[in-house]
């Protein structure tokens, strides 16, 4: 499976969009893009994936750069209880998630 | 409500004392799946499961057992655990769609 590049941390205001990049220069055509993320010992949330094409649930944005050697995670309006640890992964089949370092997102007030 | 429950939430036991991690999901999830996770090391895959009776080994698979009996359960064993296996677990179930995996809310193990 590809490897995964994100920033260590990063802040981000209240109520402001938050824009979380990741790059996945590897990935092969048919490995998906998911995003996971962890509050404080909570178990990891499953947050957005995608193949290729832009996705948004009630969560987040995910876009997907053309060449799709990255991605970028929009959490449209940033609340305190977003900070957490951001996982970006690509994955072919969904029965090996590895986790990488993640992005340690602070949201601050 | 579908949910991964995972039981103890909390166990402090002595090394070499047999003791199993229950995990049960009530979402019909063909794939299953452990994890630990360590300060500095992350989340690790321990064993996963794609359906009932068909496991496989994860990255850091030494010292545990699974099984897959049934579809709802994977409970995972410790034969003789050891103070190394001291660590924050999780379960984890999703579809064989590929829709993510929902996780358990952890059990937090200590061998003295």
């Amino acid at each position: 499976d590809a490897k995964t590049t994100q920033p260590p941390s990063m802040d981000c205001a209240e109520g402001r969009a938050a824009n979380l990049p990741c790059n996945h220069s590897t990935i092969s055509g048919n490995e998906y893009v998911y995003w996971y993320r962890q509050i404080h010992s909570q178990g990891p949330q499953y947050i957005i994936h995608g193949l290729k094409n832009n996705e948004t649930n009630e969560m987040a944005s995910l876009i997907i750069t053309e060449d799709r050697k990255s991605s970028t995670l929009i959490l449209p309006h940033a609340t305190l209880r977003d900070t957490a640890v951001y996982y970006c992964i690509v994955i072919r089949g969904n029965n090996r998630l590895a986790f990488g370092k993640g992005n340690q997102v602070v949201v601050i007030p | 409500e579908a949910q991964v429950t995972q039981n103890p939430r909390y166990l402090i036991t002595v090394t070499g004392k047999k003791l199993t991690v229950t995990c049960s999901q009530n979402m019909n999830h063909e794939y299953m799946s452990w994890y630990r996770q360590d300060p500095g090391l992350g989340l690790r895959q321990i064993y996963y499961s794609m359906n009932v009776e068909v496991t496989d080994k994860g990255d850091v698979p030494e010292g545990y057992k699974v099984s897959r009996k049934e579809k709802r359960n994977f409970p995972l064993i410790l034969e003789s655990p050891s103070p190394n296996q001291t660590s924050l677990y999780f379960c984890a179930s999703s579809s064989r769609q590929g829709d993510g995996y929902t996780f358990g809310s952890g059990t937090r193990l200590t061998v003295v």
